[in-house]
């Protein structure tokens, strides 16, 4: 059964450093997105994506955050300066169709940041 | 702001029993409600999806209702087994951007 694939599953970084977190979203979906969930906290929204660009943002996905589709295949988070607070299980989703209805959402085993 | 809320926060039943899990909702304007299982440590597992224009969908041991009106859906789970032990999510879905409740995590004991 296809699946959303991400790497790494656990990444420790120093505060102030730069991370990219991969997923490979499911092949024939046109609609990715990145959540995070913070220790003991819901599952929040970052950001969706379409077509090569951001389809929506939250608050919290300020100038620090980056996503890019760099080829066919995968899609990347990058967090350019990690503060303590970034600290969390980030998870891809994708999705086969396109807002305002986009159907079921896969979610990935999702990669865990720790930022000390 | 659409605020996601699952009621009780915490189950624990013997094996074979059936499972109720509420979720209730704000904002009556969704266009689905998924409902996710969340292992420990884990991603998010998608167990149903029921669309706006349904009021219930079922997989397996698995119903899940929905009543938009009243803001309200509803997991049940038959014939309860410890591997159904985990922490399972609602969320709603307003134009791709799902909102989460915070979940209610179940103990199955055999």
């Amino acid at each position: 059964e296809p699946e959303v694939t991400q790497t790494p599953s656990h990444q420790v970084t120093q505060m102030g450093q730069e991370v990219i977190l991969r997923c490979v979203p499911i092949s024939n979906h046109l609609y990715f997105y990145w959540y995070r969930q913070i220790l003991g906290q819901k599952v929040e929204f970052l950001v969706s994506f379409y077509n090569n660009e951001i389809s929506e943002k939250s608050e919290i996905f300020d100038d620090q955050f980056s996503v890019e589709r760099p080829d066919g295949s995968n899609f990347t988070l990058k967090i350019r300066s990690t503060k303590l607070e970034d600290s969390a299980m980030y998870f891809c989703a994708s999705s086969e169709r396109r807002q305002p209805n986009t159907g079921e959402l896969f979610f990935g085993e999702g990669s865990r940041l720790t930022v000390l | 702001k659409q605020e996601v809320t699952q009621i009780p926060a915490a189950l624990s039943v013997p094996e074979g029993e059936n499972l109720v899990l509420n979720c209730s909702f704000t904002d009556s304007a969704i266009y689905n409600l998924q409902w996710f299982r969340q292992d420990p440590g884990k991603g998010l597992t998608s167990l149903l999806l029921i669309q706006s224009s349904q009021r219930e969908q079922t997989s397996g041991r698995l119903n899940a209702s929905l009543d938009k009106s009243s803001g309200r859906s509803t997991l049940y789970i038959a014939a309860s087994q410890p591997g159904d032990s985990a922490t399972y999510l609602c969320a709603s879905d307003s134009w791709g951007k799902l909102q989460f409740g915070a979940g209610t995590q179940v103990v199955v004991t055999p």
